[in-house]
């Protein structure tokens, strides 16, 4: 079967920095992306990797490693603001969306 | 970023009753998805179209659920008749240029 594991919840600082990881087993992968769901709102892009390494987007980062199964998004810097549920995907063999239960990152002044 | 435009917004309504989501995707696009979001299941892909055409059907949970897109500016999730646990936010979304681009959702009550 496919699966998507990520934390469920995760609380962090605000200035600090937080990583979230991801972990997956798909039938043939197309690429992983991110996305940021704030409560009540829909799901926006954040990030996608489909080779090896780390892209960095102003305060945010994701890494993959296709070997091993893993990808992680790290916040730096963070903002109350980035309180949000943040949803790791992958694509598969067929070119669908494979959803992760997403984590519920907690800003703490 | 592709637009798209999903209505209602809020839809509450009464068990049996029939119920139509709308979305029009306002930019570019090659494929439109139908998703369905609860605290229990997370983010389920119900069906998706490429070109108007739909290719997976096989998350709509019932017989209940139908979908169609009759051209490439507009889609429609109806249910009928609707029951409690159909109770979620439905989203539309839209593929541009390999991203999946979301719609604001549709919550749904059923009472």
């Amino acid at each position: 079967g496919q699966n998507i594991d990520q934390p469920t919840e995760m609380t962090a600082t605000e200035g600090a920095i937080v990583q979230i990881n991801c972990t997956y087993q798909t039938s043939g992968f197309n690429g992983l992306f991110w996305y940021q769901q704030h409560a009540g709102e829909a799901p926006t892009f954040l990030s996608y990797n489909v080779l090896d390494g780390l892209e960095e987007k102003g305060r945010f980062s994701s890494f993959l490693s296709r070997s091993k199964g893993y990808s992680y998004l790290l916040l730096k810097e963070l903002q109350m603001k980035d309180s949000a549920s943040y949803l790791c995907a992958v694509r598969d063999s067929n070119y669908q969306l494979i959803w992760g239960a997403g984590t519920k990152l907690i800003i703490k002044p | 970023d592709a637009g798209v435009i999903q209505s209602p917004r809020h839809e509450v309504t009464e068990m049996g009753q029939e119920v139509t989501l709308r979305c029009k995707p306002i930019s570019g696009h090659n494929s439109l998805f139908w998703y369905r979001q609860t605290m229990m299941r997370g983010l389920e892909l119900l069906i998706y179209f490429n070109n108007n055409v739909p290719i997976d059907d096989s998350g709509m949970p019932e017989d209940r659920f139908s979908a169609k897109m009759p051209n490439a500016s507009f889609s429609t999730l109806k249910i009928q008749p609707s029951e409690p646990r159909d109770s979620a936010v439905y989203f539309c979304a839209i593929t541009n240029r390999n991203i999946q681009y979301f719609g604001a959702g549709t919550r749904l009550s059923v009472l």
